[in-house]
This record gives structure tokens, C-alpha cells and sequence, in this order.
């Protein structure tokens, strides 16, 4: 199974970044995110499509339907800057699969 | 709190073996599954490895698969990764991470990471 993610998102601060993840009928499947910051490990912001991690701010929010998924961060700021990577279980060959990350560059 | 410290990365030579730990601390070891997931420089994560609670059930990714064995010691809190016939392909920072206890298969906490070099 393969995600496909864009390789880079930009959006200025204050403004809405849509990071998406593309995958086939992905709609039917659990979806997480993880934010990673420059040198540090990955961390859960999303997860099972669109529920909240405590100490995650409301401004993360996700989506799923289709062939697409969709991390949503609302006025976005400085600190948002990283690599996002979206993530599936796929229980057929019980393998966890990533999809290859999205850098977001706030301006 | 919840913490996970891996160990025991380093320069190796092609061919040669490593062994991973990951000492947890903070929560009940035994109610979750845990993972490894590699990320190459400049890369993406690439799953590698889990295994379930009790230890009884593991499962590689196809990369790693007849070289790497994923292990556990639940009376110790920690995971470990068995590497032999290591190649150039598998120079990463390689992370521990815990799966929820709900059994959804979500990585709800990573450890910092330790690298692995593989060159001559």
C-alpha cells in the first residue's frame, strides 16, 4: 500500500495549510499524523483521521474520504514549520506505512 | 513521564552486526506493542519492525526481513533490534516508538532516536 504525499507545502503565518495525503481508498482506512520538527523525533498531532493528542492545539485538524486525507492547520505559525508525515496499518501484511513526508515552510 | 532512550548506534562496517536497546520508563511496558521505524538522511520514516506485548508475535518489513529480529525483555522495560549484515541502505537514525494500548496501531510516543552508520 503507498501513500503519496507533496513534497512541500509554504503558507503564511496566519494563514490555512492543507497538507494532503493521497492513497488508494483511503477513505476506509485510520489515518495519523505526525509533526517533526528539524532534529527532533516525529509526534503525534493526529489521529484515527481527526482527533487531538492532549497538549495539541485545535488549530490541527484532519479529514478523510476518498482516495484522500487531509491535515488541516489553521492560522498557521513559525513554530508550525516542519515535516509532516502521514501514516496507515496495513493489516493484510501487517505493515505500518508511511507516506514520504511534506516539509511546510511558513514564509 | 513516559520516556524512551535508545542506545547502541555507531559506525559499523558493511556486513557487520549491531544491537539496538530501548529502555522505557514512565508507563506499564507490557500493555503496548512496540516498533522500530528507521529515517535515512534527508528521508522519509520507514517502518521496521513491531512486536506485540507479550513478545510471542513479531513482523519485519520486507527490507530487513532475515537480517534484523526485533526482540523484548518485559521484565527489564525494553525493546531491543538484532542488525546483522548491515549495508549502506541501512545508515539511519532508528527510532523506538510505542503503540496506544487500544490496539488502533497508533505511534503515540517516539523515543529521540540513536544513529546507525554503515560504512568502510
Amino acid at each position: 500500500y503507498v501513500l503519496t504525499q507533496a513534497p512541500s507545502v509554504s503558507v503564511a503565518p496566519g494563514q490555512t495549510a492543507r497538507l494532503t495525503c493521497g492513497g488508494d481508498n483511503i477513505g476506509s482506512r485510520n489515518v495519523h499524523w505526525y509533526q517533526q520538527r528539524p532534529g527532533q523525533a516525529p509526534v503525534l498531532v493526529i489521529y484515527d483521521e481527526n482527533n487531538r493528542p492532549s497538549g495539541i492545539p485545535e488549530r490541527f485538524s484532519g479529514s478523510n474520504s476518498g482516495n484522500t486525507a487531509t491535515l488541516t492547520i489553521s492560522r498557521v505559525e513559525a513554530g508550525d514549520e516542519a515535516d509532516y508525515h502521514c501514516q496507515v496499518w496495513d493489516s493484510n501484511v501487517h505493515h505500518c506505512v508511511f507516506g514520504g513526508g511534506t516539509k511546510l515552510t511558513v514564509l | 513521564q513516559v520516556q524512551l532512550v535508545e542506545s547502541g548506534g555507531g559506525l559499523v562496517k558493511p556486513g557487520g552486526s549491531l544491537r539496538l536497546s530501548c529502555v522505557a520508563s514512565g508507563f506499564t511496558f507490557t500493555d503496548h506493542y512496540m516498533n522500530w521505524i528507521r529515517q535515512a538522511p534527508g528521508k522519509g520514516l520507514e517502518w521496521v519492525s513491531y512486536i506485540n506485548r507479550g513478545g510471542d508475535v513479531i513482523h519485519h518489513a520486507a527490507s530487513v526481513r532475515g537480517r534484523f529480529t526485533i526482540s523484548r525483555d518485559n521484565a527489564k522495560n525494553s525493546l531491543y533490534l538484532q542488525m546483522n549484515s548491515l549495508g549502506v541502505d541501512d545508515t539511519a537514525i532508528y527510532y523506538c516508538a510505542r503503540e496506544d494500548s487500544g490496539g488502533y496501531r497508533i505511534l503515540d510516543f517516539w523515543g529521540q532516536g540513536t544513529l546507525v552508520t554503515v560504512s568502510s
